[in-house]
């Protein structure tokens, strides 16, 4: 089956740097890869997700690269504020799977 | 904040004890999931079930059970055979269609057994 891995476990930045979570995957049949966004005591709620088709997607401050080759993809945050505050998960769906397989989480402290 | 919901939010049992959490959708989605949740484990799946009266096995669902009836309901009980059953637990649904395989998430319960 599908393996994720996801680094950092926890990422420290100021307000106004920029952040970088890697997933890869194992499975090569794998095509979609969404990121989900937890804040402290909520629910898990989608941000972004991005396609096998597709390289790169942008949402405002946020963007998610995708590597098929190297079988990695990346949620990047630009010019972060407190807000961004919270546990990030990326999942990858095998082909034609509804079910995603989730990394561990990265939590992201935003330092005001 | 409706959608998905689970009750109770916090949930406290004594060792031994069977519990039933409960989840309820109103989102018309045909797939729903249990999820647990433990510190630096991410989200590992427990069952999932893509239409009424069938459901399927995650990774991880010995000592849990469950039940499909309803197309709006999926709850999970949690055994005495499970080991460590102290745990947030988050129930989701999904449309199961290509066009979104996005996940929405309830917002869980978290079960202390003692």
């Amino acid at each position: 089956g599908e393996n994720v891995e996801q680094h950092p476990s926890t990422l420290s930045v100021q307000e106004g740097d920029s952040a970088v979570i890697k997933c890869t995957y194992s499975d090569s049949a794998s095509n979609y890869f969404p990121w989900y966004k937890q804040e402290l005591g909520k629910r898990p709620q989608l941000i972004i997700d991005i396609r096998s088709n597709v390289g790169e997607k942008k949402d405002q401050r946020i963007a998610v690269t995708l590597n098929k080759t190297a079988k990695h993809f990346s949620l990047h945050i630009t010019e972060t504020q407190p807000e961004d505050s919270a546990v990030y998960f990326c999942a990858a769906h095998s082909g034609g799977s509804y079910i995603p397989t989730f990394g561990r989480g990265t939590s992201l402290i935003v330092h005001p | 904040d409706g959608g998905i919901t689970q009750s109770p939010k916090y949930l406290f049992r004594k060792e031994g004890q069977n519990v039933t959490l409960s989840c309820e959708q109103n989102l018309n989605h045909d797939a729903m999931y249990w999820y647990r949740q433990d510190p630096g484990q991410g989200l590992r799946l427990i069952y999932y079930s893509q239409i009424v009266n069938d459901f399927q096995k995650g990774d991880i669902a010995e000592g849990y059970s469950v039940s499909r009836e309803k197309k709006e309901s999926f709850p999970l009980t949690v055994t005495s055979a499970q080991k460590n059953p102290t745990a947030f637990y988050l129930c989701a649904s999904s449309i199961d269609s290509d066009i979104s395989y996005e996940q929405y998430f309830g917002p869980g319960t978290r079960l202390t057994v003692t």
